[in-house]
Protein backbone atom coordinates (compact mmCIF):
# COMPACT_ATOMS: atom_id res chain seq x y z
CA UNK A 1 0.00 0.00 0.00
CA UNK A 2 1.56 2.97 -1.15
CA UNK A 3 0.56 6.07 0.84
CA UNK A 4 2.70 8.41 -0.71
CA UNK A 5 2.45 8.47 -4.62
CA UNK A 6 4.61 10.29 -7.22
CA UNK A 7 3.38 8.97 -10.36
CA UNK A 8 6.15 10.65 -13.15
CA UNK A 9 9.36 8.72 -12.34
CA UNK A 10 11.18 11.45 -14.77
CA UNK A 11 10.78 15.02 -15.46
CA UNK A 12 13.20 17.05 -18.01
CA UNK A 13 13.15 20.80 -17.86
CA UNK A 14 15.15 23.16 -19.76
CA UNK A 15 17.38 25.38 -17.81
CA UNK A 16 15.63 28.94 -16.61
CA UNK A 17 12.42 27.28 -16.91
CA UNK A 18 10.40 26.04 -13.99
CA UNK A 19 10.35 22.25 -12.67
CA UNK A 20 7.26 21.30 -11.39
CA UNK A 21 7.40 18.16 -9.16
CA UNK A 22 3.81 15.73 -7.84
CA UNK A 23 2.98 13.91 -5.05
CA UNK A 24 -0.14 12.60 -3.75
CA UNK A 25 -0.72 10.93 -0.49
CA UNK A 26 -3.59 8.54 0.36
CA UNK A 27 -3.58 8.90 4.63
CA UNK A 28 -5.28 11.69 5.95
CA UNK A 29 -3.40 11.64 8.66
CA UNK A 30 -0.54 12.90 7.70
CA UNK A 31 0.00 16.88 8.45
CA UNK A 32 3.82 17.13 7.92
CA UNK A 33 5.25 17.26 4.20
CA UNK A 34 9.19 17.22 3.56
CA UNK A 35 10.69 17.54 0.16
CA UNK A 36 14.43 15.69 -0.51
CA UNK A 37 16.93 16.20 -3.20
CA UNK A 38 19.42 13.19 -3.31
CA UNK A 39 22.41 12.96 -5.78
CA UNK A 40 24.32 9.19 -6.84
CA UNK A 41 25.76 8.07 -4.03
CA UNK A 42 25.22 10.33 -1.55
CA UNK A 43 22.22 10.69 1.22
CA UNK A 44 18.76 12.55 0.72
CA UNK A 45 19.37 16.09 1.88
CA UNK A 46 16.45 17.83 3.44
CA UNK A 47 15.03 20.99 1.13
CA UNK A 48 11.89 22.11 1.82
CA UNK A 49 8.70 21.47 4.31
CA UNK A 50 5.36 22.64 4.82
CA UNK A 51 2.78 21.75 7.89
CA UNK A 52 -0.92 21.38 7.27
CA UNK A 53 -1.72 24.35 8.65
CA UNK A 54 0.10 26.38 5.62
CA UNK A 55 -0.68 25.82 1.93
CA UNK A 56 2.72 27.25 0.67
CA UNK A 57 5.97 27.64 2.38
CA UNK A 58 8.50 29.40 -0.02
CA UNK A 59 12.44 28.90 0.38
CA UNK A 60 14.37 31.27 -2.40
CA UNK A 61 13.98 29.41 -5.85
CA UNK A 62 12.36 26.39 -4.00
CA UNK A 63 8.08 26.31 -3.36
CA UNK A 64 6.17 23.96 -1.79
CA UNK A 65 2.13 23.96 -2.10
CA UNK A 66 0.04 22.06 -0.50
CA UNK A 67 -3.76 21.17 -0.98
CA UNK A 68 -5.17 19.01 1.47
CA UNK A 69 -8.38 18.50 0.21
CA UNK A 70 -6.44 16.83 -2.88
CA UNK A 71 -4.03 15.27 -1.01
CA UNK A 72 -1.64 16.84 -3.50
CA UNK A 73 1.74 18.31 -3.16
CA UNK A 74 4.18 20.08 -4.95
CA UNK A 75 7.56 21.24 -5.48
CA UNK A 76 8.09 24.26 -7.76
CA UNK A 77 11.94 25.18 -8.42
CA UNK A 78 12.22 28.91 -10.64
CA UNK A 79 14.43 29.28 -12.36
CA UNK A 80 15.57 25.40 -12.71
CA UNK A 81 19.36 25.16 -13.23
CA UNK A 82 21.81 22.25 -14.17
CA UNK A 83 22.77 21.78 -10.99
CA UNK A 84 19.31 20.84 -9.35
CA UNK A 85 19.48 17.59 -11.42
CA UNK A 86 18.58 14.50 -9.13
CA UNK A 87 16.21 12.32 -7.50
CA UNK A 88 13.57 14.52 -5.79
CA UNK A 89 11.53 12.43 -2.82
CA UNK A 90 8.34 13.62 -1.15
CA UNK A 91 7.71 12.55 1.86
CA UNK A 92 5.12 12.68 5.04
CA UNK A 93 4.66 11.80 8.51
CA UNK A 94 1.57 12.31 10.92
CA UNK A 95 0.59 12.50 14.87
CA UNK A 96 -0.34 8.99 14.88
CA UNK A 97 1.58 6.47 16.40
CA UNK A 98 5.28 6.99 15.83
CA UNK A 99 4.64 10.43 15.22
CA UNK A 100 7.69 11.01 12.97
CA UNK A 101 8.32 8.50 10.94
CA UNK A 102 8.64 9.65 7.00
CA UNK A 103 6.81 7.56 4.12
CA UNK A 104 8.75 8.69 1.22
CA UNK A 105 7.23 8.68 -2.29
CA UNK A 106 9.25 6.35 -4.64
CA UNK A 107 10.98 9.44 -6.29
CA UNK A 108 11.14 11.41 -9.39
CA UNK A 109 14.15 11.93 -11.40
CA UNK A 110 14.95 15.94 -12.42
CA UNK A 111 17.18 16.84 -15.47
CA UNK A 112 17.74 20.08 -16.09
CA UNK A 113 19.04 20.52 -19.90
CA UNK A 114 21.18 23.33 -21.07
CA UNK B 1 31.76 16.15 11.99
CA UNK B 2 28.08 17.58 12.76
CA UNK B 3 26.25 15.21 10.90
CA UNK B 4 24.89 11.73 10.77
CA UNK B 5 27.96 9.68 10.06
CA UNK B 6 27.73 5.69 8.58
CA UNK B 7 30.13 2.79 8.72
CA UNK B 8 31.28 1.35 6.48
CA UNK B 9 30.45 2.91 3.07
CA UNK B 10 30.76 -0.29 1.30
CA UNK B 11 30.65 -3.15 2.26
CA UNK B 12 31.03 -6.38 0.01
CA UNK B 13 29.73 -9.51 1.81
CA UNK B 14 29.65 -13.30 0.60
CA UNK B 15 25.57 -14.78 1.10
CA UNK B 16 25.26 -16.02 4.30
CA UNK B 17 27.74 -14.46 6.51
CA UNK B 18 26.72 -11.84 9.09
CA UNK B 19 26.99 -7.70 8.52
CA UNK B 20 27.39 -5.00 10.90
CA UNK B 21 26.53 -1.66 9.53
CA UNK B 22 26.85 1.46 11.93
CA UNK B 23 25.09 4.59 12.66
CA UNK B 24 26.35 7.73 14.42
CA UNK B 25 23.57 10.27 14.30
CA UNK B 26 24.03 14.32 15.04
CA UNK B 27 24.65 14.89 18.92
CA UNK B 28 21.38 15.99 20.93
CA UNK B 29 18.84 13.76 18.47
CA UNK B 30 16.98 11.79 20.01
CA UNK B 31 15.46 9.65 17.34
CA UNK B 32 17.07 7.54 15.02
CA UNK B 33 15.91 6.04 11.75
CA UNK B 34 17.20 3.09 9.68
CA UNK B 35 15.84 2.90 6.05
CA UNK B 36 16.93 1.39 2.83
CA UNK B 37 16.89 1.87 -0.38
CA UNK B 38 17.59 -0.98 -2.92
CA UNK B 39 18.29 -0.51 -6.71
CA UNK B 40 15.28 1.63 -8.58
CA UNK B 41 12.89 1.83 -5.53
CA UNK B 42 11.80 3.93 -3.48
CA UNK B 43 13.14 4.59 0.57
CA UNK B 44 11.96 2.04 2.61
CA UNK B 45 11.35 2.16 6.51
CA UNK B 46 12.99 -0.43 8.77
CA UNK B 47 12.90 0.88 12.27
CA UNK B 48 12.86 4.27 14.51
CA UNK B 49 14.17 4.27 17.81
CA UNK B 50 12.76 7.83 20.18
CA UNK B 51 14.67 8.09 23.12
CA UNK B 52 13.71 5.13 25.82
CA UNK B 53 10.40 3.85 23.92
CA UNK B 54 10.46 0.46 22.73
CA UNK B 55 11.54 1.09 18.55
CA UNK B 56 9.03 0.43 16.06
CA UNK B 57 10.26 -2.61 14.00
CA UNK B 58 7.43 -2.49 11.94
CA UNK B 59 9.52 -2.17 8.83
CA UNK B 60 11.88 -4.90 9.17
CA UNK B 61 11.74 -7.20 6.19
CA UNK B 62 12.77 -10.55 8.29
CA UNK B 63 13.71 -11.86 11.78
CA UNK B 64 17.30 -12.10 10.01
CA UNK B 65 17.16 -8.69 10.39
CA UNK B 66 17.62 -6.60 13.56
CA UNK B 67 19.28 -3.15 15.46
CA UNK B 68 20.38 -1.65 18.59
CA UNK B 69 20.69 1.41 20.04
CA UNK B 70 23.07 1.94 23.07
CA UNK B 71 23.05 4.82 25.20
CA UNK B 72 20.85 7.12 23.12
CA UNK B 73 23.40 7.09 20.73
CA UNK B 74 24.94 5.12 18.44
CA UNK B 75 23.23 2.54 16.21
CA UNK B 76 24.22 -0.85 14.95
CA UNK B 77 21.67 -2.63 11.93
CA UNK B 78 22.67 -6.51 12.02
CA UNK B 79 21.81 -8.51 8.81
CA UNK B 80 22.32 -12.21 9.65
CA UNK B 81 22.25 -14.42 7.33
CA UNK B 82 22.84 -12.14 4.15
CA UNK B 83 20.82 -12.83 0.97
CA UNK B 84 21.25 -11.26 -2.35
CA UNK B 85 17.56 -9.24 -2.08
CA UNK B 86 19.49 -7.88 0.97
CA UNK B 87 22.02 -5.95 -1.40
CA UNK B 88 20.64 -1.76 -1.04
CA UNK B 89 21.91 1.19 -0.02
CA UNK B 90 21.36 1.68 3.82
CA UNK B 91 20.28 4.95 5.29
CA UNK B 92 20.39 6.16 8.93
CA UNK B 93 18.69 9.19 9.41
CA UNK B 94 18.25 11.40 12.73
CA UNK B 95 16.01 14.24 13.87
CA UNK B 96 15.42 16.06 17.43
CA UNK B 97 12.42 13.65 17.64
CA UNK B 98 9.66 15.97 17.66
CA UNK B 99 6.88 15.74 14.99
CA UNK B 100 7.34 18.33 12.60
CA UNK B 101 11.35 18.24 12.56
CA UNK B 102 13.37 17.66 10.25
CA UNK B 103 15.10 14.38 9.63
CA UNK B 104 18.74 14.51 8.72
CA UNK B 105 20.45 11.50 6.72
CA UNK B 106 24.05 10.22 6.99
CA UNK B 107 25.42 9.02 3.25
CA UNK B 108 24.36 5.50 3.57
CA UNK B 109 26.22 2.05 3.72
CA UNK B 110 26.39 0.65 0.44
CA UNK B 111 25.80 -3.47 0.67
CA UNK B 112 26.28 -6.00 -2.17
CA UNK B 113 25.74 -9.38 -1.14
CA UNK B 114 27.46 -11.57 -3.31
Amino acid sequence: DQQVKQNSPSLSVQEGRISILNCDYTNSMFDYFLWYKKYPAEGPTFLISISSIKDKNEDGRFTVFLNKSAKHLSLHIVPSQPGDSAVYFCAASGKTGTASKLTFGTGTRLQVTL
Amino acid sequence: GAGVSQSPSNKVTEKGKDVELRCDPISGHTALYWYRQSLGQGLEFLIYFQGNSAPDKSGLPSDRFSAERTGGSVSTLTIQRTQQEDSAVYLCASSIGTHGNTIYFGEGSWLTVV
